[in-house]
């Protein structure tokens, strides 16, 4: 069994400084993770993902996250905030190789806001 | 790439009407596809798979006389919702993948209003 936790439902910055969106998961195999962004009334849209290569992983829009297995934590992380990162941040964690959206696991959300 | 299409983008009708969403894959074949419901503020829920050829898988709870799926090509699935009720008033969204890939690519989404 797998499960996915982003530990912040909000989390709250000033444009400039850096974001930091939390994730913990467990699974029982070598898991892929990803993160995606959802802006309102859009679909997802894939940032970035772990699949067993690199630990710290880039992903698009400056975004990027660090696989630490002895934390079961893959946090998304970027240097400095813009007003257009505003949006709900998914954690999600996949076991089944090969794919298959019935092997996703995802987070409930984080919601990032951007102060002025 | 992978760029997966969901048509209408939103749709209102009445109670006890049927609509029709559509989810298409535009630059690859899929033969699975996924059909996720999603409440406000909320994560997104699946609810079936939809399969190329056959009949579509659903989760547990949801009614697939009331959600009727069909996986008509290769690059398109159909999601009915029959008989509508206010209830089913939700964010209705698609998902594939590429074939022995484990990353899904999403629509961009369907905005069902039922008055």
């Amino acid at each position: 069994a797998q499960s996915v936790t982003q530990l912040d439902s909000h989390v709250s910055v000033s444009e400039g400084t850096p974001v930091l969106l939390r994730c913990n998961y467990s699974s029982s195999y070598s898991p892929s993770l990803f993160w995606y962004v959802q802006h309102p009334n859009k679909g997802l849209q894939l940032l970035l993902k772990y699949t067993s290569a690199a630990t710290l992983v880039k992903g698009i829009n400056g975004f990027e996250a660090e696989f630490k297995k002895s934390e079961t934590s893959f946090h998304l992380t970027k240097p400095s905030a813009h007003m257009s990162d505003a949006a709900e941040y998914f954690c999600v964690v996949s076991d089944r190789p090969g794919g298959g959206a019935d092997g996703l696991t995802f987070g409930k959300g984080t919601h990032l806001i951007i102060q002025p | 790439g992978a760029v997966v299409s969901q048509h209408p983008s939103r749709v209102i009708c009445k109670s006890g009407t049927s609509v029709k969403i559509e989810c298409r894959s535009l630059d690859f074949q899929a033969t699975t596809m996924f059909w996720y419901r999603q409440f406000p503020k909320q994560s997104l829920m699946l609810m079936a798979t939809s399969n190329e050829g056959s009949k579509a898988t659903y989760e547990q709870g949801v009614e697939k006389d009331k959600f009727l799926i069909n996986h008509a090509s290769l690059t398109l699935s159909t999601l009915t919702v029959t008989s509508a009720h206010p209830e089913d008033s939700s964010f209705y969204i698609c998902s594939a993948g590429l074939p022995f890939e484990d990353t899904q690519y999403f629509g961009p989404g369907t905005r069902l209003t039922v008055l």
